[in-house]
């Protein structure tokens, strides 16, 4: 299994809910990413987990909220967003953050539409 | 301040010709580049990278030039093929840089006309 799963693929959702995206991989791959992409913009990186572990967090408001329940598991928890993050959401994973030369495995992202 | 710049929006060529893409950088801590392919509402693959110790990596039609000196690097694809039209990123990475963090140029859209 080479690849990076999200779920759902699309998703739309009020700014009173609260929803989650899911990624898995199965490559043992250390190291988990979020970004986020606009239309016509490059992918912006969120958060880092290495070793299951929060290592960056971007500035990123608290409405987005990660979790890293095991090694081949990431969630983004949703709550109280705005039309503004209305965006698609990457998730990506490498062996490990630790060595450079690592390239990542991006998946096909959540496309999230904020109502 | 975009550490990663990709100057040209979108460029266009003949089938069977050379795509040339460029890209800039200003950060000379960045010690690694990438280049990824993106079709709408799918995420990037990776397509190709390059060590700043090294000055080319060629991975069948698909080559990348590094000149440090001028912080720039290019993507070479020969021959270009239809199925080449996509939006490219340019991607840059620094040793030491915590979590291995990329930093993505603005993207170039290329498209192949039959």
């Amino acid at each position: 299994d080479t690849e990076v799963t999200q779920t759902p693929k699309h998703l739309v959702m009020g700014m009173t809910n609260k929803k989650s995206l899911k990624c898995e991989q199965h490559m043992g791959h250390r190291a988990m990413y979020w970004y986020k992409q606009k239309a016509k913009k490059p992918p912006e990186l969120m958060f880092v987990y290495s070793y299951e572990k929060l290592s960056i967090n971007e500035s990123v408001p608290s409405r987005f909220s990660p979790e890293c329940p095991n090694s081949s598991l990431l969630n983004l928890h949703l709550h109280a967003l705005q039309p503004e993050d209305s965006a698609l959401y990457l998730c990506a994973s490498r062996l490990t953050d630790r060595v450079p030369n690592y390239g990542y495995t991006f998946g096909s992202g959540t496309r999230l539409t904020v109502v | 301040d975009q550490q990663v710049k990709q100057n040209s929006p979108s460029l266009s060529v003949q089938e069977g010709r050379i795509s040339i893409l460029n890209c800039d950088y200003t950060n000379s801590m960045f010690d690694y580049f990438l280049w990824y392919k993106k079709y709408p509402a799918e995420g990037p693959t990776f397509l190709i990278s390059i060590s700043s110790i090294k000055d080319k990596n060629e991975d069948g039609r698909f080559t990348v030039f590094l000149n440090k000196s001028a912080k720039h690097l290019s993507l070479h694809i020969v021959p270009s093929q239809p199925g080449d039209s996509a939006v490219y990123f340019c991607a840059a990475s620094a040793l030491g840089n915590q979590g291995g963090k990329l930093i993505f140029g603005q993207g170039t859209e290329l498209s192949v006309k039959p």
